[in-house]
């Protein structure tokens, strides 16, 4: 079965700084990999997502992710984190070829100073 | 606009109650997902449906129960067996049933014991 661990409960930047968060999966094959946010008392939003194909993959709200075969990672960045961004972030992953559901890692909390 | 309805946004429960939480989506998705959300947990899956009439449990399914009479409609409702129902409950739906579909996620519905 997948799993996905996410290492960072909490993370703190300053408004303007840049952002890396960090996913790590565990599957044999490519999976399907997906970053969610989530702001206060709502659901999840899908930031981006990769199947294949470039490893570098745009996606709304200016993130960016990189899917790193070798090291099993698929770490969320922005080079300039806005206060709007204080959120907490899912990093999922899904096996392929079939009815799968993925699976989500614990979630990484984002907190912007001023 | 496309979407997922979830209502009401906040219930109470009584000792020995059963509830029921609504979720509505006019996508067309096939497949539909609830989740349960405590702090530091992340989400873990209650129950899927990927087709009308059909449901499967999922990681933490007891205490809880479903109904898929509609394509629309996946309603989960809290029984009194579920000893901690204290929790944000999240609904969510996808194109198809395979896990490279994202999923799209309703507002959440808050429940809480008197």
């Amino acid at each position: 079965a997948q799993s996905v661990t996410q290492p960072d409960i909490h993370i703190t930047v300053s408004e303007g700084a840049s952002l890396e968060l960090r996913c790590n999966y565990s599957y044999g094959a490519t999976p399907y990999l997906f970053w969610y946010v989530q702001s206060p008392g709502q659901g999840l939003q899908l930031l981006l997502k990769y199947f294949s194909g470039d490893t570098l993959v745009q996606g709304i709200k200016g993130f960016e992710a990189e899917f790193k075969r070798s090291q099993s990672s698929f770490n969320l960045r922005k080079p300039s984190v806005h206060w709007s961004d204080a959120a907490e972030y899912f990093c999922a992953v899904g096996r392929t070829g079939g009815s799968y559901i993925p699976t989500f890692g614990r979630g990484t909390s984002l907190i912007v100073h001023p | 606009d496309g979407g997922i309805t979830q209502s009401p946004k906040y219930l109470f429960r009584k000792e020995g109650q059963n509830v029921t939480l609504s979720c509505e989506q006019n996508l067309n998705h096939d497949a539909m997902y609830w989740y349960r959300q405590d702090p530091g947990q992340g989400l873990r899956l209650i129950y899927y449906s990927q087709i009308v009439n059909d449901f499967q449990k999922g990681d933490i399914a007891e205490g809880y129960s479903v109904s898929r009479e509609k394509k629309e409609s996946f309603p989960l409702t809290v029984t009194s067996a579920q000893k901690n129902p204290t929790a944000f409950y999240l609904c969510a739906s996808s194109l198809g049933r395979n896990s490279n579909q994202p999923q799209h996620f309703g507002d959440g519905t808050r429940l809480s014991i008197l």
